[in-house]
């Protein structure tokens, strides 16, 4: 099956400090990827949603000068959390669409994650 | 009001017990996910399904559209199947997903 790459898979900074998180698809072509955030004992909340070649679309209430979103190519994007603060600590997650398909099904392929320590 | 509710919120089972898992919705979907969260944190989507009924190995995914209802199915369980079991409905639009049951399979 398609395969998303997240990395790193946990990571601890220092307050004030940027920090930056990957996500590949291994086998395929994603044109689309999606950020999410996820707090202890709760769901997935999207923070954005990332195509390739163009300005990511953010979530209302999600700072987008704070979580910085890049999708350069049609295998990877990355999520830049800029000056973290504590609060910021959190489990980010991402996941991918295969460019192939044209009408889109809504079949996703999620990466394992990435939590977020900031002291 | 949340779009996906998910029953029941924690779920602790015998190992070879049958489980079910419930989702409803209250929006229009094109299809509906069944995720499986490990605890350290990696998502494996199990299932989507947009109509009928799908199986593999253990596990079975049913989904009534016009009751806006699927349930998640494990039968013979057991302690590796100790997850948070997340069902997702994709509107066609967007996503929405429900708060997860905490399954945990006692041996």
């Amino acid at each position: 099956g398609a395969v998303v790459s997240q990395h790193p898979s946990w990571v601890i900074c220092k307050s004030g400090t940027s920090v930056k998180i990957e996500c590949r698809s291994l086998d395929f072509q994603a044109t689309t990827m999606f950020w999410y955030r996820q707090f202890p004992k709760q769901s997935l909340m999207l923070m954005a949603t990332s195509n390739e070649g163009s300005k990511a679309t953010y979530e209302q209430g999600v700072e987008k000068d704070k979580f910085l979103i890049n999708h350069a190519s049609l295998t990877l994007s990355t999520l830049t959390v800029t000056s973290a603060h504590p609060e910021d600590s959190s489990f980010y997650i991402c996941s991918a669409r295969d460019a192939k398909s044209r009408v889109w099904s809504g079949e996703l392929f999620f990466g394992e994650g990435s939590r977020l320590t900031v002291l | 009001k949340n779009e996906v509710e998910q029953s029941p919120q924690n779920l602790t089972a015998q190992e070879g017990e049958f489980i079910t898992i419930n989702c409803s919705y209250s929006v229009g979907i094109s299809a509906l996910h069944w995720l499986q969260q490990h605890p350290g944190g990696g998502i494996v989507s199990l299932f989507m399904l947009s109509s009928g009924k799908k199986k593999h190995g253990r596990l079975i995914a049913t989904i009534n559209i016009q009751e806006k209802h699927s349930s998640l199915h494990i039968t013979a369980s057991h302690p590796r199947d100790s997850a948070v079991y997340i069902c997702a409905v994709y509107t066609g639009n967007q996503f929405y997903f429900g708060t997860g049951t905490s399954l945990t399979v006692i041996p």
